[in-house]
């Protein structure tokens, strides 16, 4: 089945500090891709759209400048929390779709990236 | 996208099947009905998804109304490991279609 990546699966940093956390489609290509966060004891919000070799676009109230997305090939999204912060801290979710098999096709998800700033 | 209601929480008998209900009264013809799950701390795992057919896999099945206003997953023989948040979503499918999550139901099974 389709498997999506997700890289890392948690990381610990100072505040200030810029994160990168990686996402890969194994077994298909995506020509999309979403960006979720989620809060404890809430549900996903997707926080972006990537589409590859195009701009990503932002969820209202996402902070395009704070949350810097590269969608630069068919099998790799990432997002970078620059200048993080505690209030950053969150369960950041990446999904894939196979886009060569149909609109209809179900999107996967990673296992997800804790992240803490401290 | 067609908006959902779940009801928050549901219990379920370990061995039994777990019916769990979804309405989605302004659901339009070319949407989609998906069906996904959250363990803790994880990622949403893909169930089975359908138009206006029953769908059957390996995990699931999906019974969608005739008018298509409301849906029930069913998980045959519930086991301890299906205890999760389900999230029933209406997607079109378009290729730029989004998938929104509301706040699911809990699912818990228990000896």
């Amino acid at each position: 089945g389709a498997v999506v990546s997700q890289h890392p699966s948690w990381v610990i940093c100072k505040s200030g500090t810029s994160v990168k956390i990686e996402c890969r489609s194994l077994d298909f290509q995506a020509t999309t891709m979403f960006w979720y966060r989620q809060f404890p004891k809430q549900s996903l919000m997707l926080m972006a759209t990537s589409n590859e070799g195009s701009k990503a676009t932002y969820e209202q109230g996402v902070e395009k400048d704070k949350f810097l997305i590269n969608h630069a090939s068919l099998t790799l999204s990432t997002l970078t929390v620059t200048s993080a912060h505690p209030e950053d801290s969150s369960f950041y979710i990446c999904s894939a779709r196979d886009g060569g098999r149909g609109g209809n096709q179900p999107q996967h998800f990673g296992d997800g990236t804790r992240l803490s700033i401290l | 996208d067609a908006k959902t209601t779940q009801p928050p929480s549901m219990d379920c008998a370990e061995g039994r099947a777990a019916n769990l209900p979804c309405n989605h009264s302004t659901i339009s013809g070319n949407e989609y009905v998906y069906w996904y799950r959250q363990i803790h701390s994880q990622g949403p795992q893909y169930i089975i998804h359908g138009l206006k057919n029953n769908e059957t896999n390996e995990m699931a099945s999906l019974i969608i109304t005739e008018d298509r206003k409301s849906s029930t997953l069913i998980l045959p023989h519930a086991t301890l490991r299906d205890t999760a948040v389900y999230y029933c979503i209406v997607r079109g499918a378009g290729t730029a279609s989004k998938l929104t999550f509301g706040t699911g139901t809990r699912l818990q099974v228990t000896l």
